[in-house]
């Protein structure tokens, strides 16, 4: 089956530094989508990337779709005690209709004050 | 928040008993889902429902059944619980109108002792 790696599994980042989590896919995706957790709490929709080279932005936040639609990137610039939380990345599992998605294991983020 | 209710919030319960977790929407979304959350391992699917009485197994779904009587409701059913099932369980619906954007219930912490 679809497998979705992320990279790092940790991230320990002093306020104010950036940081990035990386998504890879086994397969295409024909879309990705990223996700917030943050400690104690359930995932929350950040956003959806739907196009091949696609970027959006969100304040500090800069996600990428490979031009290629097998990877993807989020990156935090000036990190915030804020963003403290885990990052998933998703994507909808080949042969099925997008609502079956296949998430990524995550990136844990910690903030150093 | 989408308007979904998982309960019961905590459950502690002895091996081989049966445990049965409940999801309850208020979105009339066509699609419910549950996940399961390790350490290490992000998040897996179990079982996912594409309509009433209609569902499919995900990636971990041995030892686990489902069932879907009504659009709100989507039961998980434990037949007999082992401690390799001790884990935080979402529950989670989306929709097609909504690009299949996964909402998150506040989960499950089940123990299996």
């Amino acid at each position: 089956g679809q497998q979705v790696m992320q990279i790092p599994q940790y991230q320990h980042v002093q306020e104010g530094e950036d940081f990035t989590t990386y998504c890879n896919s086994s397969t295409t995706l024909s879309n990705i989508q990223w996700y917030k957790q943050r400690p104690g709490g359930h995932p929350v929709f950040l956003i959806q990337l739907v196009k091949s080279g696609e970027v959006k932005k969100q304040k500090r936040l800069t996600f990428q779709f490979g031009e290629a639609k097998k990877n993807s990137s989020l990156h935090i610039t000036a990190t915030q005690t804020t963003d403290v939380g885990t990052y998933f990345c998703a994507g909808p599992e080949p042969n099925f209709g997008n609502e079956k998605l296949t998430f990524g294991t995550g990136t844990r983020l910690t903030i150093i004050p | 928040d989408a308007g979904i209710t998982q309960s019961p919030r905590h459950k502690v319960t002895e091996t081989g008993t049966p445990v049965t977790l409940r999801c309850h929407q208020t979105e009339n979304h066509r699609y419910m889902y549950w996940y399961r959350q390790d350490p290490g391992h992000g998040l897996r699917l179990i079982h996912y429902s594409y309509g009433v009485k209609d569902t499919d197994k995900g990636e971990v779904s041995d030892g686990y059944s489902v069932s879907r009587s009504k659009t709100e409701d989507f039961l998980l059913t434990l037949e007999s619980a082992t401690s390799s099932q001790t884990s935080v369980y979402f529950c989670a619906i989306s929709e097609s109108y909504r690009q299949y954007e996964a909402f998150f219930g506040q989960g499950t912490r089940l123990t299996v002792v």
